[in-house]
């Protein structure tokens, strides 16, 4: 049973790069979220999902995109990774009418 | 809205001794809250949640936490520390079900002393 599973586990990304940061999860919950994580100031919701085709905006969402064409996958995209993008970044799904959600291993993301 | 307070970003105990982690929230709704567990380069897992049942919550390895609406805590304890309980924990708070709306505190990294 794989759970949430991200990948790259690691990335180094030059300024102005992109890339896609992959999420998925097999346990068919309907809601996704991705978090990015910082010393001394916890995990921070990006963007959220409560379905597939449905994404909302969380605390920090500029300079990310997510999308949501199906229930396993939940992709976060930088168009333009800047330094300040500089983080780990948690992906995390949960099932409708439970509290509880559940975590990825995590990407840990360097930009240069 | 909501937010989480948690007091003291490092704790450092002695193994055997009593682990006590603070945490304070802020909700205008009954809340649901959480603590979850990071070990190093690994994921959050959870470790006892709150959802207005029992105020008293067991869960896994030995901690507990109690809900005092009172004070607006949800403080982690366990009696005994181990090399083992090293690692970083979160309270967490949410008033959604299907925790996307999840709100982190920022952390307490514990330290247990052999």
């Amino acid at each position: 049973n794989a759970g949430v599973t991200q990948t790259p586990k690691f990335q180094v990304l030059k300024t102005g790069q992109s890339m896609t940061l992959q999420c998925a999860q097999d346990m068919n919950h309907e809601y996704m979220s991705w978090y990015r994580q910082d010393p001394g100031m916890g995990l921070r919701l990006i963007h959220y999902s409560v379905g597939a085709g449905i994404t909302d905006q969380g605390e920090v969402p500029n300079g990310y995109n997510v999308s949501r064409s199906t229930t396993e996958d939940f992709p976060l995209r930088l168009l333009s990774a800047a330094p300040s993008q500089t983080s780990v970044y948690f992906c995390a799904s949960s099932q409708a009418g439970a509290v509880e959600a559940f975590f990825g291993q995590g990407t840990r993301l360097t930009v240069v | 809205a909501q937010s989480v307070t948690q007091l003291g970003s490092h704790v450092s105990v002695s193994e055997g001794a009593l682990v006590l982690l603070r945490c304070n929230y802020s909700s205008s709704v009954p809340p649901y809250l959480f603590w979850y567990v990071q070990y190093p380069n690994q994921g959050l897992q959870l470790l006892l949640k709150y959802t207005s049942a029992a105020t008293l919550v067991k869960g896994i390895n030995g901690f507990e936490a109690e809900f005092k609406k009172s004070e607006t805590s949800f403080h982690l304890t366990k009696p005994s520390a181990h090399m083992s309980d090293a690692a970083e924990y979160f309270c967490a708070v949410t008033h959604n079900t299907g925790g996307f709306k999840t709100i982190f505190g920022a952390g307490t990294r514990l330290f247990v002393k052999a």
